[in-house]
């Protein structure tokens, strides 16, 4: 069974501290995409990776995929409130049905002055 | 940019009634999906379709039904709403050809509420 693991699943951090949100996945897939969702809204697409060793940068925000350990990690840099949302990993479902994806349980990050 | 819009932000359904979620997608996606989401449970998939008049049970589909009559529309029918069903729902589509990524692009969510 495909499984997507996140950690941590609560981070709370201070602003102008980095940290970095780990999601490890069972299966042999190469396609990752990372979402955010504010509190009250849906999911919003951060970044697709495509492809083993692919870096993605937005703002303050860096993903990163390395299929060979079955790893993507999500860098925040300096953050700041806005950044405060949960934050989903999914990878495609290849043993499934075409299309599907697999999520993680979501990590909920809260940034505090 | 891809659209996907649902029908209503919120609602409020008495227990035993026929609720019908619409969710339309502009971009001509093959796939449909309808998740609902609970604080500390995650997104789970209730249904999902990959063509016209096509559907596949997802982790949770008791209590559900789905339509899809047309490639842009697709349906979650809750035959007889229980309190147990009050969520967000969350509607989704994206393509389907292996070769090509299969990000989803949300709905903005419908919270259900059964009274």
């Amino acid at each position: 069974e495909l499984k997507v693991e996140q950690n941590p699943l609560f981070l709370s951090m201070q602003e102008g501290k980095n940290y970095t949100i780990y999601c490890n996945y069972s299966t042999t897939s190469d396609r990752l995409y990372w979402y955010r969702q504010d509190p009250g809204k849906s999911l919003e697409s951060l970044f697709v990776l495509l492809s083993n060793g692919a870096v993605k940068q937005e703002g303050r925000l860096m993903a990163s995929l390395d299929t060979k350990a079955r790893l993507s990690t999500l860098h925040i840099t300096a953050a700041v409130h806005d950044l405060s949302a949960t934050y989903f990993c999914a990878v495609d479902d290849y043993g499934g049905s075409q299309g599907n994806l697999i999520f993680g349980k979501g990590t909920k990050l809260s940034v505090k002055p | 940019d891809v659209k996907v819009t649902q029908s209503s932000r919120y609602l409020v359904k008495r227990t035993g009634e026929k609720v019908f979620l619409e969710c339309v997608q502009d971009m001509d996606h093959e796939n449909m999906f309808w998740y609902r989401q609970d604080p500390g449970l995650g997104l789970r998939l209730i249904y999902f379709s990959y063509d016209v008049k096509m559907k596949e049970k997802g982790d949770i589909p008791e209590g559900y039904s789905v339509s899809r009559e047309k490639k842009e529309r697709f349906s979650l029918i809750l035959e007889s709403a229980s309190t147990n069903q009050t969520s967000m729902y969350l509607c989704a589509s994206s393509l389907r050809p292996r070769g090509l990524p299969w990000e989803q692009y949300f709905g903005p969510g419908t919270r259900l509420t059964v009274t």
